[in-house]
């Protein structure tokens, strides 16, 4: 299986800043590579498809960059509702999922 | 509007068969590979695998012995079915749609918590 190692497992961050995730994969994936939101009781969302392709209906503060085995996500200027549990997702070969990054408010 | 909707019971003895169903409105179920995924409490997410309306699966190794997954065009469901089951297979399981072209999974069902126990 390739695994996936998200950076950090956890951060603190205040309204506004800028925050950056990173995911890891252990083998190249090329950019099969997708990030999901999840907030708690909630079924996970798509943000960005394929490394880099923002979903219809995300804010643009989202985005993703990213090839081969080392991608990140970055959501620009945080907002209250993006504090919640981030996943990135290889769909290269049998699918996994990165351990998630909690982004908590400061 | 998509909408996936998952059904099954809450709870089930250890060793016996975990049977869920998703029923999808708003969409064509031939249209999209379908897949399953569950999250134990306060954990990540683990694909289950995935199922096209024509049948063709593809199953997480790691669960393949244990795993069944079929489509009702019919009735625009999908069934899983986990046989053996103990603790562990304790989660929330959620059905979703894959995009297509991206191999995403662009729609979700509200999940469901299966909770193993005697």
């Amino acid at each position: 299986d390739i695994q996936m190692t998200q950076s950090p497992s956890s951060l603190s961050a205040s309204v506004g800043d800028s925050v950056t995730i990173t995911c890891r994969a252990s083998q190249s994936i090329s950019t099969y590579l997708n990030w999901y939101q999840q907030k708690p009781g909630k079924a996970p969302e798509l943000l960005i498809y394929a490394a880099s392709s923002l979903q219809s209906g995300v804010p643009s503060r989202f985005s993703g960059s990213g090839s081969g085995t080392d991608f990140t996500l970055t959501i620009s200027s945080l907002q209250p509702e993006d504090f919640a549990t981030y996943y990135c997702h290889q769909s290269y070969s049998t699918w996994t999922f990165g351990q998630g990054t909690k982004v908590e408010i400061k | 509007q998509v909408l996936l909707q998952v059904s099954g019971p809450g709870l089930v003895k250890p060793s016996e068969t975990l049977s869920l169903t998703c029923t999808v409105s708003g969409a064509s179920i031939t249209s999209h590979y379908w897949t399953w995924i569950r999250q134990p409490p306060g954990k990540g997410l683990e694909l289950i695998g995935y199922i096209y309306y024509s049948g063709r699966t593809n199953y997480n190794p790691s669960l393949k012995s244990r795993v069944t997954m079929s489509v009702d065009t019919s009735k625009s469901q999908l069934s899983l079915k986990l046989a053996s089951v103990t603790a562990a297979d304790t989660a929330v399981y959620y059905c979703a749609r894959d995009s297509g072209s991206s191999s995403s999974l662009d729609r979700w069902g509200q999940g469901t918590l299966v909770t193993v126990s005697s």
